[in-house]
């Protein structure tokens, strides 16, 4: 199984500033999703971040919002920008498994906006 | 595209048993369960392939319906341990196609508490 780790696990963001958090992964993956789950609902999917191309962006989130960096196969960052309190969610980067049967979720990022 | 999950909630005591249903508007090739504990990041319990598939896991087992776009989660026996929220998750797409299958739409959650 995959290791994730994630970085921050939680920080508290003044409203107005961008955090970036980071998903480093045990081994080399192509793609790597990024969630939000907000408090008390169900996961959403963020993108796709692709290495070496731009993240695919599900319908409601934006890259001015949300840029995504992917430098090699076993890293990832989402920045959240211009933080507001409904940005305050839990984060979370996830990788498929080597045959894709199995998804793998990071320990989360707990970031609340004031 | 967010698969419906029933119950909301479902209250049990310690030995009772409990389904939690997910079914789909859109073609679902596919089911993935999570479980999620309070504070924590979900958890892979399980994901059925194909149509009619059913799957164990300890005392907790699932069955996948392709025709009907619906799956079931059956807890068996309920433990203390297996409170938290529980959601099923719709890969977008087939699953030969390898680069959809991270791209998951949740459920709305079933949340789950064993009293002693």
């Amino acid at each position: 199984s995959a290791v994730i780790s994630q970085k921050p696990s939680r920080d508290i963001c003044q409203r107005g500033t961008s955090l970036t958090i980071q998903c480093q992964v045990d081994s080399q993956v192509t793609m790597m999703f990024w969630y939000r789950q907000q408090p008390g609902q169900s996961l959403t999917l963020i993108a796709t971040a692709n290495q070496g191309s731009e993240a695919t962006y599900e319908s409601g989130f934006v890259i001015d919002k949300f840029p995504i960096s992917r430098p090699n196969l076993t890293f990832s960052t989402l920045t959240v920008s211009n933080m507001s309190p409904e940005d305050s969610s839990i984060y979370l980067c996830s990788v498929p498994s080597g045959n894709g049967n199995t998804i793998y979720f990071g320990e989360g990022s707990w970031l609340t906006v004031v | 595209q967010q698969p419906v999950q029933s119950p909301q909630a479902v209250i049990l005591r310690e030995g009772e048993d409990a389904v939690i249903n997910c079914s789909s508007s859109k073609a679902l090739y596919s089911v993935h369960w999570y479980r999620q504990k309070h504070g924590e990041a979900p958890v892979f319990l399980m994901i059925l392939l194909k149509g009619g598939e059913q799957k164990g896991h300890d005392k907790i087992s699932a069955s996948f319906n392709e025709k009907k776009q619906q799956s079931s989660l059956y807890l068996t026996a309920s433990q203390l341990s297996y409170s938290g929220t529980y959601f099923c998750g719709r890969p977008e797409g087939g699953i030969y196609r390898g680069s959809t299958l991270g791209r998951l739409y949740f459920g709305r959650g079933t949340q789950l508490t064993v009293w002693p």
